[in-house]
């Protein structure tokens, strides 16, 4: 069964400190993997998609890297700032129409 | 920059009776889902359309979930009967056009409650 999961489920960091958040899947035949971004009570924001064929993927503050063989990608948040508290979502497209999501790391920076 | 728009933002609804929740996907996007997220839960697909048809769906969509697309702009779930279960924050998406290599942009979320 194709699966995606997330630990730790919760994050508490400082303010200004560097941090990386995970995901693992149990099919490395991906054809690509999305983070998110939910606020509470709100949708989903997306972050950074990256490809089967990419090991890292950039935007900002944030760094994606993908590492198929051994079913992880990592979500890399420099700098961290209040604003950055939220639940960061991994979801995987393992070949088909539907993206299939983790449980989500609930972070909270801490000022 | 373009989004993807839900309407109502909260449903609630007695058991038994029927809903329609409605989305307005980005328009150069060619490819719909609805996704549903139950309290405390992961984010779950229920059904993707293309081409004003339903290319895949989960076990969750079942007799009681259709899809249409009654226009050019407008993308709808309908529950026919309404279960308690059935209340959850239900999410429309859409992509592009080409391969699964574009990213799925999703809505703010319809809150369905079932009493």
């Amino acid at each position: 069964k194709q699966e995606v999961t997330q630990i730790p489920a919760a994050l508490s960091v400082p303010e200004g400190e560097n941090l990386v958040l995970n995901c693992s899947f149990t099919d490395s035949a991906i054809y690509n993997l999305q983070w998110f971004r939910q606020d509470p009570g709100k949708g989903l924001t997306s972050l950074l998609l990256i490809q089967s064929s990419q090991r890292e993927q950039t935007s900002g503050r944030l760094n994606a890297s993908l590492d198929k063989s051994s079913g992880r990608s990592t979500l890399y948040i420099a700098a961290s700032q209040p604003g950055d508290s939220a639940t960061y979502l991994c979801a995987v497209n393992f070949g088909n129409e539907k993206l299939t999501f983790g449980t989500g790391t609930r972070l909270t920076i801490i000022p | 920059e373009p989004e993807v728009t839900q309407t109502p933002s909260h449903q609630v609804t007695q058991m038994g009776q029927e809903v329609i929740l409605r989305c307005v996907p980005i328009s150069n996007h060619l490819y719909f889902y609805w996704y549903r997220q139950i309290l405390g839960q992961k984010v779950e697909f229920l059904v993707s359309f293309y081409n004003n048809e339903i290319s895949e769906k989960s076990e969750i969509f079942d007799d009681q979930f259709s899809v249409e697309r009654p226009d050019g702009s407008n993308f709808t779930l309908k529950i026919r009967s309404t279960k308690l279960e059935d209340s959850a924050m239900y999410f429309c998406a859409s992509r592009k056009e080409g391969q699964y290599n574009q990213p799925q942009h999703f809505g703010d979320g319809t809150r369905l409650s079932i009493l």
